[in-house]
């Protein structure tokens, strides 16, 4: 069955750091997303991507953020300069479409800590 | 008017029994409302869907209701088993025609532990 894979599982940096977390969605799939996961929190979206750019948005996602896509397969969110209340669980999802092909699929995430 | 509120945080059933966890919206453009289920260290995965033309949907032991007008819908779980145990999201988008693009907004999550 096709899945949303991310790697690393689990990633260490030091505070003002920057990190790539990376992410290979389903193949035929158009929309790519990043959602976090504070520990014990609920799960909340970043920013959704569609046609090489970005679609949509939160309020979390400010200039420190960034996502890319940079070849066919891969999808990247980058975090300039780490601070520690970016310590979270990060999760890409991808969907094949919108509407009624609004299925999302989920990886199982990069916990990224910053100490 | 973007959250989902979800209840209980917690919820303990007895195996057998039947886990009921319930969701509230006030947006009414929300027009797609997912469970989804996560084991500890996995990512949520989509369990059960609804839209709003439907007031329930059954597969298998999962259940979703579903009350447009008093805009809450709930998930049931029957026979709960113990591999049913995790945490539970409920979460709602609105249609790409109504210019969103299909983010989820999630409610808090229910742990759920089904006793053996």
């Amino acid at each position: 069955e096709p899945e949303v894979t991310q790697t690393p599982s689990h990633q260490v940096t030091q505070m003002g750091q920057e990190v790539i977390l990376r992410c290979v969605p389903i193949s035929n799939h158009l929309y790519f997303y990043w959602y976090r996961q504070i520990l014990g929190q609920k799960v909340e979206f970043l920013v959704s991507f569609y046609n090489n750019e970005i679609s949509e948005k939160s309020e979390i996602f400010d200039d420190q953020f960034s996502v890319e896509r940079p070849d066919g397969s891969n999808f990247t969110l980058k975090i300039r300069s780490t601070k520690l209340e970016d310590s979270a669980m990060y999760f890409c999802a991808s969907s094949v479409g919108l509407g009624l092909n609004t299925e999302a699929f989920f990886g199982q995430g990069t916990r990224l800590t910053v100490v | 008017q973007q959250q989902v509120k979800q209840s209980p945080q917690s919820l303990i059933v007895q195996k057998g029994g039947i886990s009921i966890i319930n969701c509230a919206y006030e947006n009414t453009a929300f027009d797609y409302f997912p469970w989804y289920q996560q084991f500890p260290g996995k990512g949520p995965a989509l369990l059960i869907a609804i839209r709003p033309d439907v007031s329930e949907k059954k597969e298998g032991r999962f259940t979703i209701s579903f009350n447009k007008s008093a805009k809450q819908f709930s998930l049931h779980i029957m026979d709960s088993q113990p591999g049913d145990s995790a945490t539970y999201f409920c979460a709602a988008s609105m249609d790409f025609l109504g210019g969103a693009t299909n983010k989820l907004i999630f409610g808090t999550g229910t742990l759920l532990a089904v006793q053996p």
